[in-house]
């Protein structure tokens, strides 16, 4: 079965530029997670949603950031404008809501912002 | 607040020997979930093993293996014949039964001596 998959595996941008982060989560999980990876904060969950419905955003830094999920097999994390400080690696992860709800992760995507 | 900590920023051991990372949490809460994740230098996060807090029988996959000590609040990873491919950073992970939140640990970077 495919894991989850997550897509650009590396992003280079400059600041002020719009990055689109995206997600193809397992498929028959319900609930979809986005993580952000930092040496400075460790990893930190951003948002998560469930049926594809936001359930809690408050880890989204600022306005700067959005996430959507228009259906059960894809989302986007998108940035806009990027600044250096979100330099750090994004991962979204899945997992089925109603059992032990282990969640799965994707291989992550490596931003940068110059 | 649940927190989980890892008190070894780093460990090392000897190919084929056996080690142990430490990692204890907090929490008022008598239903939950324990996982170790493992992130090589590859930065996916893997899971390696997951306990149920009902459940007093230690989870075992393989060569990993859980000490599970629910009044002490402790929940260490042994692995057992330590091979190269181990070397990693290693995640403990927290989930109260009524929530989808994963708490983390600040992570512990094995490194395995050929």
């Amino acid at each position: 079965d495919a894991g989850v998959i997550q897509s650009p595996r590396h992003e280079v941008t400059e600041m002020g530029q719009e990055v689109t982060l995206r997600c193809k989560p397992i498929s028959g999980h319900n609930s979809l997670f986005w993580y952000r990876q930092t040496m400075m904060r460790g990893l930190e969950l951003l948002i998560y949603f469930n049926n594809n419905v936001p359930i809690d955003d408050s880890g989204m830094p600022e306005d700067r950031f959005s996430a959507k999920m228009p259906n059960a097999s894809f989302s986007t994390l998108k940035i806009q404008p990027s600044e250096p400080r979100d330099s750090a690696v994004y991962f979204c992860a899945s997992s089925f809501r109603g059992w032990d709800g282990t969640q799965y992760f994707g291989p992550g995507t490596r931003l940068l912002v110059l | 607040a649940q927190t989980v900590t890892q008190s070894q920023p780093e460990m090392s051991v000897q190919e084929a020997e056996t080690v142990t990372l430490s990692c204890t949490y907090d929490t008022s809460e008598s239903d939950y979930y324990l996982f170790w994740y493992k992130q090589p230098p590859s930065r996916q996060m893997i899971l390696v093993i997951r306990q149920e807090a009902y459940k007093q029988q230690n989870a075992t996959e393989n060569r990993f293996s859980v000490n599970f000590q629910k009044a002490a609040k402790s929940f260490s990873l042994k692995i057992s014949d330590s091979q190269l491919g181990d070397a990693a950073m290693y995640f403990c992970a927290y989930r109260f039964q009524g929530a989808q939140k994963l708490v983390f640990g600040q992570g512990t970077r094995l490194t395995i001596n050929p």
